[in-house]
């Protein structure tokens, strides 16, 4: 069956860059395109940005300057790095799937990783 | 970016009501909204696609409908495993963009 889980530091230095991984399985990565969304507490999602299917890449131009998103896809993983984190970037960072190649719905969420900004 | 109103912010409800909550696209979106419902402590799931596409399990007391800029999710008969918070979602152009949210919490 489809699963994504996010693995990660749970607290970062402020200014310091957050390192995240997002595991997948029962799907491929060539086949199905991974989306990152974040979610402060209490508030309402953020979409932060997709690996597609193919390899390309689309952000938030709200975090673009920060972010880059990666995928290894022998290892069934992708990647998220965000540097200059301030901490209004604490929150749950969720990895989730496409409900089929092509489309923009996310069918499927990992568990989401809490991550917080603190010194 | 296309900014999206969701109203009412709550509600209270009684289980067995008809419960209907809006959102509000600040352009053009399509059909592409979809709607998400997240219970405490887990990750959002998708409940209806392209704005009136029921997700593969929802049951069909769950509905969307709506284009363009104005959109509606409908739950027809409200049970106790219901109570959650609601978000739209525009795909329609980058970057996706979430509503705040629709909490419905037991009167």
């Amino acid at each position: 069956q489809v699963q994504l889980k996010e693995s990660g530091p749970g607290l970062v230095q402020p200014s310091e860059t957050l390192s995240l991984t997002c595991t997948v399985s029962g799907f491929s990565l060539t086949s199905y395109s991974v989306s990152w969304v974040r979610q402060p507490s209490g508030k309402g999602p953020e979409w932060m940005g997709r690996m597609w299917y193919d390899g390309d890449t689309a952000y938030n131009s709200a975090l673009k300057s920060r972010l880059s998103i990666s995928r290894d896809t022998s290892k069934n993983q992708v990647f998220l790095k965000m540097n200059s984190l301030q901490t209004d970037d604490t929150g749950t960072y969720y990895c989730t799937r496409d409900g089929a190649t092509e489309v923009s719905w996310f069918a499927y969420w990992g568990q989401g990783t809490l991550v917080t900004v603190s010194s | 970016d296309i900014v999206m109103t969701q109203s009412p912010t709550s509600m209270s409800i009684s289980v067995g009501d008809r419960v209907t909550m809006n959102c509000k696209a600040s352009q053009n979106v399509g059909s592409n909204v979809d709607w998400y419902q997240q219970k405490t402590g887990q990750s959002p799931k998708l409940l209806i696609y392209k704005a009136s596409n029921r997700y593969t399990g929802v049951p069909d007391r769950f509905t969307g409908s709506g284009s363009g800029t104005d959109f509606t999710f409908t739950i027809s008969n409200m049970q106790a495993e219901d109570l959650a918070v609601y978000y739209c979602m525009q795909s329609n152009s980058y970057p996706y963009t979430f509503g705040a949210g629709t909490k419905l919490e037991l009167k």
